[in-house]
């Protein structure tokens, strides 16, 4: 059964810097790309950024660019997100999520999603 | 950026109706489209991709269709548990989702 498990979430004040984790179990991690998804209180999803199951290839949606890190140890099979610079915008439940199987190639679906993670961003 | 307008916002439908959810993509999206369903308090799940495709475990009451840029997410008798927030989410350039559909029963 695939299983991810996001931690690392909290509040967190205007300015500051925040490290998400995602434990992956259930499939071969190191096979996969994985995402981090966000949802605002009570709004939609906005995809976050994407790293390639290498770790070579990273992709982010340009409101992240340059302040948030996509990342991933296959040795661990864990998932991370650096978030520096955080704003009160960046206010979110983060999902870690596993891309669809590399057959269908290139960025694609979401197949699993973990249970999320709250970040807080407030003074 | 392609931008997904999702209709309607919000629904209610009785129990063992079909209910229909609209997706229309800014360009064509060739196919590149998934419908995602989120029950309240929890994350999403993967119903269809390619459009048309059903993910593994998910009720053969729920089908995709469309081309272009214009697709839909159709559930044949509607039951309790198809209580949730359903979600559009293309993949052709990028990665957006639609603003979602909140589904009740009335």
């Amino acid at each position: 059964e695939v299983q991810l498990v996001e931690s690392g979430g909290g509040l967190v004040q205007p300015g500051r810097s925040m490290k998400l984790s995602c434990a992956a179990s259930g499939f071969t991690f190191n096979n996969y790309d994985m995402a981090w998804v966000c949802q605002a209180p009570k709004k939609g999803l906005e995809w976050v950024a994407t790293i390639s199951y290498d770790g070579s290839s990273t992709y982010y949606r340009d409101s992240v660019k340059g302040r948030f890190t996509i990342s991933r140890d296959n040795a661990k099979s864990t998932l991370y997100l650096q978030m520096d610079s955080l704003r009160s915008e960046d206010t979110a439940t983060y999902y870690c999520a596993r891309h669809a199987d590399p057959y269908y190639g290139g960025l694609n679906w979401f197949a699993y999603w973990g249970q999320g993670t709250l970040v807080t961003v407030s003074s | 950026d392609i931008q997904m307008t999702q209709s309607p916002a919000s629904l209610s439908a009785s129990l063992g109706e079909t209910v229909t959810i609209e997706c229309r993509a800014s360009e064509d999206i060739y196919n590149g489209l998934a419908w995602y369903q989120q029950k309240p308090g929890k994350s999403p799940q993967l119903l269809i991709y390619n459009a048309n495709s059903l993910h593994t475990g998910v009720p053969s009451r729920f089908s995709g269709s469309g081309s272009g840029t214009q697709y839909s997410l159709k559930i044949n008798s509607l039951q309790s548990e198809d209580v949730a927030s359903y979600f559009c989410q293309q993949y052709y350039d990028y990665l957006t989702f639609g603003s979602g559909t909140k589904l009740e029963i009335k």
